[in-house]
């Protein structure tokens, strides 16, 4: 596609209900970011990959947060049993390295009731 | 952890050019300064970066100082469009190892 896309664009979800949020990003590009603004707020990096080297998760906030890579292109971030807390604005980036700049999606907007 | 320190808000009147600072004074030789904006609702965009010469694309200009510990973004002609959150960030180059640490940046309205 012409840029990163994330699905869903929003998603409601009950405390204690697993979700999963999905990026596509840009064809041939690398290095794949995760990152989640909460309302008002600056963004928190959560989670880095970048080919195939061990992914960056020193941003992960608990243990309930995951993210894979498959194949070197889509990402899917896990959230196990949401909390309310969890309640952001998901957003997926993509890069080509080196030096180089991230694209990002328009996010997924994740309410936990 | 963010690296830069900016300005948490400026005003800047339309048509003026809008000038704003950052301050990464740990920055490392091959960290490259970049910067990103986002508008309400909307995932940030890339805006222009560089390592130590100026550099100058079609949204903006970025003058970096002769030691690298602070530059400035410059939006020669502001438009209502530009009001965002500008972003610094500073990132290793070489292999691109280094993610993206986004701070707080700094709020810009554009007043008519």
């Amino acid at each position: 596609g012409a840029g990163v896309s994330q699905s869903p664009s929003n998603k409601v979800t009950e405390k204690g209900k697993d979700v999963e949020l999905r990026c596509d990003p840009i064809s041939g590009h690398t290095a794949l970011y995760w990152y989640r603004q909460s309302l008002g707020q600056g963004l928190e990096f959560l989670i880095y990959f970048q080919g195939n080297s061990a992914p960056d998760k020193s941003g992960l906030p608990s243990d309930r947060f995951s993210a894979e890579r498959t194949g070197g292109s889509v990402s899917t971030l896990t959230i196990q049993r949401t909390q309310q807390e969890d309640s952001a604005v998901y957003l997926c980036a993509s890069s080509l390295p080196p030096n180089t700049e991230a694209f990002f999606g328009q996010g997924t907007r994740l309410t936990v009731v | 952890d963010a690296k830069t320190t900016q300005p948490p808000s400026m005003d800047c009147a339309e048509g003026r050019a809008a000038n704003l600072p950052c301050n990464h004074s740990t920055i490392s030789g091959n960290e490259y300064v970049y910067w990103y904006r986002q508008i309400h609702s909307q995932g940030p965009q890339y805006i222009i970066h560089g390592l130590k010469n100026n550099e100058t694309n079609e949204m903006a200009s970025l003058i970096i100082t002769e030691d690298r510990k602070s530059s400035t973004l410059i939006l020669p002609h502001a438009t209502l469009r530009d009001t965002a959150v500008y972003y610094c960030i500073v990132r290793e180059g070489q292999t691109g190892a280094n993610n993206l640490f986004f701070g707080t940046g700094t709020r810009l309205t554009v007043i008519p």
